[in-house]
């Protein structure tokens, strides 16, 4: 099975930050990445797939990069809708496997 | 508009089984598998399996072989996943998803279904 490890897996900002969170596979997955939000007690929303590729209507503030085994997901300028937690997925293989997930708290 | 709405909360105990539902709509059934993802309480997400909702092919999470069924039903447009032999750290929410387009990144999710599993 392919690993998934986020990292922070916790971290405290402001509105108006800069945040990066990062995502390691354990073994090369291309461009078959995903970065997903979870509000409390809501189903994950997809904001990026492809490792790059912004979902319609994700704020531009959002933007994702990398590949093979390193990735990252950077909010440019935190809003206040922002502070959830952040899942990673990888989507180049069975079993489908996630991050454990950074939760991003207000500072 | 495609929806996936879910079968309600559920109170099981240990040892015994669960089947929850995932009815859609919007979108041409057949043409989509439909995959299943457990939270635990404060937990990550974990995936459970797939199904190929056009021939009912279906792939599991290996910890789960054994003890998960998925099925579809084309007539009633509706997915189903059975899970046996309850524990208590089956307690979860359930979800069901289904993919926007190619590959196997999320779009559309169900509400969940809270399981718990408690003696």
């Amino acid at each position: 099975d392919i690993q998934m490890t986020q990292s922070p897996s916790s971290v405290s900002a402001s509105v108006g930050d800069r945040v990066t969170i990062t995502c390691r596979a354990s073994q090369g997955i291309s461009s078959w990445l995903g970065w997903y939000q979870q509000k409390p007690g809501k189903a994950p929303e997809l904001l990026i797939y492809g490792a790059s590729t912004l979902q319609s209507g994700v704020p531009l503030r959002f933007s994702g990069s990398g590949s093979g085994t390193e990735f990252t997901l950077t909010i440019s300028s935190l809003q206040p809708e922002d502070f959830a937690t952040y899942f990673c997925q990888q989507a180049n293989s069975f079993p489908i496997t996630f991050g454990q997930g950074t939760r991003l708290e207000i500072k | 508009q495609v929806q996936l709405v879910q079968s309600g909360a559920e109170v099981k105990k240990p040892g015994a089984s669960v089947k929850v539902s995932c009815k859609t709509s919007g979108y041409t059934f057949i043409s989509y598998g439909i995959s299943w993802v457990r939270q635990a309480p404060g937990q990550g997400l974990e995936w459970m399996g797939w199904i190929s909702a056009d021939n009912g092919n279906t792939n599991y999470a290996q910890k789960l072989q054994g003890r998960v069924t998925m099925t579809t039903d084309t007539s009633t447009s509706t997915a189903y996943m059975e899970l046996r032999s309850l524990r208590s750290d089956d307690t979860a929410v359930y979800y069901c998803a289904r993919v926007l387009g190619d590959g196997y990144n999320y779009y559309y999710w169900g509400q969940g279904s809270l399981v718990t599993v408690s003696s």
